[in-house]
């Protein structure tokens, strides 16, 4: 069975410009999670999806940030327009909906705002 | 803050040693997981303890959560080379599902 997958590993943008992170999770799984490190800094939660629908946004840090869940599968972050201060890992996370909580974690979209 | 304390923040040991990181948190907990990140990688699951359990053990990890410090320790017995890594402790609070993490222990096992 495939891991929860993230697209691009890498990404390099100017300040200003637009960018698009992708997440496939684990199939099966209703709950999506997108996470962040900033550099120096703890892994902060950004949002949560059950299926399509977003079940808490409370970490996202501003308006420049818009996540969605087309059909309950894949997942896009996008920020518009990207600050230097956006730099860091974006981390995805799946999970199942019932008893165990464990989140299985994809390995992450480095991006670098110049 | 709600992400509390890891400590230490590093940790260097030989290998066969025990390893001990301590982690606590501020207020009601469902659940508390261990994650190990090798460099430069993913967040891998190493286990979870719901608030109702004391201690959990999987292969060489201990894990134990004293709910009236609220604090939990993740021990590694007979340390590896293979298990330089960090360790981040995430919490899960009463009533969400989005795991809060900490800083984080940065362990170093010397072959």
């Amino acid at each position: 069975e495939a891991g929860v997958t993230q697209f691009p590993s890498h990404s390099v943008i100017e300040k200003g410009q637009t960018v698009t992170l992708r997440c496939d999770p684990i199939s099966g799984h209703d709950n999506l999670y997108w996470y962040r490190r900033v550099m120096g800094k703890e892994i902060k939660f950004l949002l949560h999806f059950v299926k399509e629908s977003k079940q808490d946004e409370s970490g996202m840090p501003n308006n420049r940030f818009l996540a969605e869940r087309t059909g309950g599968t894949y997942s896009t972050l996008k920020v518009q327009p990207a600050e230097l201060e956006d730099s860091g890992v974006y981390f995805c996370a799946s999970s199942l909906t019932g008893a165990r909580d464990e989140q299985f974690f994809g390995p992450g979209t480095r991006l670098t705002v110049l | 803050s709600q992400q509390g304390e890891e400590d230490p923040q590093a940790l260097s040991i030989q290998e066969g040693e025990n390893a001990t990181m301590n982690c606590s948190y501020k207020t009601s907990i469902n659940n508390l997981q261990w994650y190990r990140q090798n460099s430069g990688r993913g967040l891998v699951h190493l286990i979870l303890i719901r608030s109702n359990e004391r201690e959990k053990h999987s292969g060489r990890l201990r894990v134990t959560l004293d709910t009236s410090k609220k604090s939990s320790s993740l021990l590694i017995t007979a340390s590896r080379a293979a298990d330089t890594a960090s360790y981040f402790c995430a919490k899960v609070y009463t009533g969400r599902r989005a795991l809060t993490f900490g800083s984080g222990t940065r362990l170093q096992v010397q072959p």
